[in-house]
């Protein structure tokens, strides 16, 4: 059971919107920043987004993140097959002084 | 090329140790923060260990506390997972991760994992 809580799966249709959303607790999401990741299948994961809405180098702005208490939420628009994944939120809970990984989300894009 | 590229996993008994490697290259290992991260067949991510750029902080998941010991090399650019008292549910592909280069928080370059099976 992980503290950070994703829905197990989504799914939507090419072009459309789509939000991930991570729910954790004042020792984890509420005081330290959210990162997200892309894992496709059989790869390592990829970062997508750092300190709650930051981008790396080379990741589209179709990918956004945002943050508020105790949530955070990925937004992908203009959704396309390559972006078929496992998405998963990630932060440092103070409580376990360790970083804690959410659940995981399996985006489906029909 | 920036790169990491992890060693060491196979199949061990309930009961025993391994030792996983992580080789870096490409970039100036002794800057940055170092993880391990594990995904157990067809399960999500989960933190395992972490050490800082100098090696003196190490922070651990309670699941292996006790059990496994993270160091580094920052002469030879290795990082490492000692894993002692395996159990059957330690069984994943580790992964170890770059921190440090966006953020504390984020991992930004992961190697392609190394596989740990725990059977009798």
């Amino acid at each position: 059971q992980s503290l950070l809580t994703q829905p197990p799966s989504l799914s939507a249709a090419p072009g459309q919107k789509v939000t991930i959303s991570c729910s954790g607790s004042g020792s984890n999401i509420g005081n330290s920043y959210v990162s997200w990741y892309q894992q496709l299948p059989g790869t390592a994961p990829e970062l997508l987004i750092y300190d709650n809405n930051e981008r790396p180098s080379g990741i589209p702005d179709r990918f956004s993140g945002s943050k508020s208490g105790t949530s955070a939420t990925l937004g992908i628009t203009g959704l396309q097959t390559g972006d078929e994944a496992d998405y998963y939120c990630a932060t440092w809970d103070s409580s376990f002084s360790a970083w804690v990984f959410g659940g995981g989300t399996r985006l489906t894009v029909l | 090329e920036v790169q990491l590229v992890e060693s060491g996993g196979g199949l061990v008994q309930p009961g025993g140790s391994l030792r996983l490697s992580c080789a870096a290259s490409g970039f100036t290992f002794s800057d940055h923060a170092m993880h391990w991260v594990r995904q157990a067949p067809g399960k999500g991510l989960d933190f395992v260990s972490a050490i800082s750029s100098n090696g003196v902080s190490t922070y651990y998941a309670n699941s292996v506390k006790g059990r496994f010991t993270i160091s580094r090399d920052n002469f030879n650019n290795a990082l490492y997972l000692q894993m002692g008292s395996l159990r059957v549910e330690d069984m994943a592909l580790y992964y170890c991760a770059r921190g440090g280069t966006y953020s504390r928080d984020a991992f930004d370059i992961w190697g392609p994992g190394t596989m740990v099976t725990v059977s009798s």
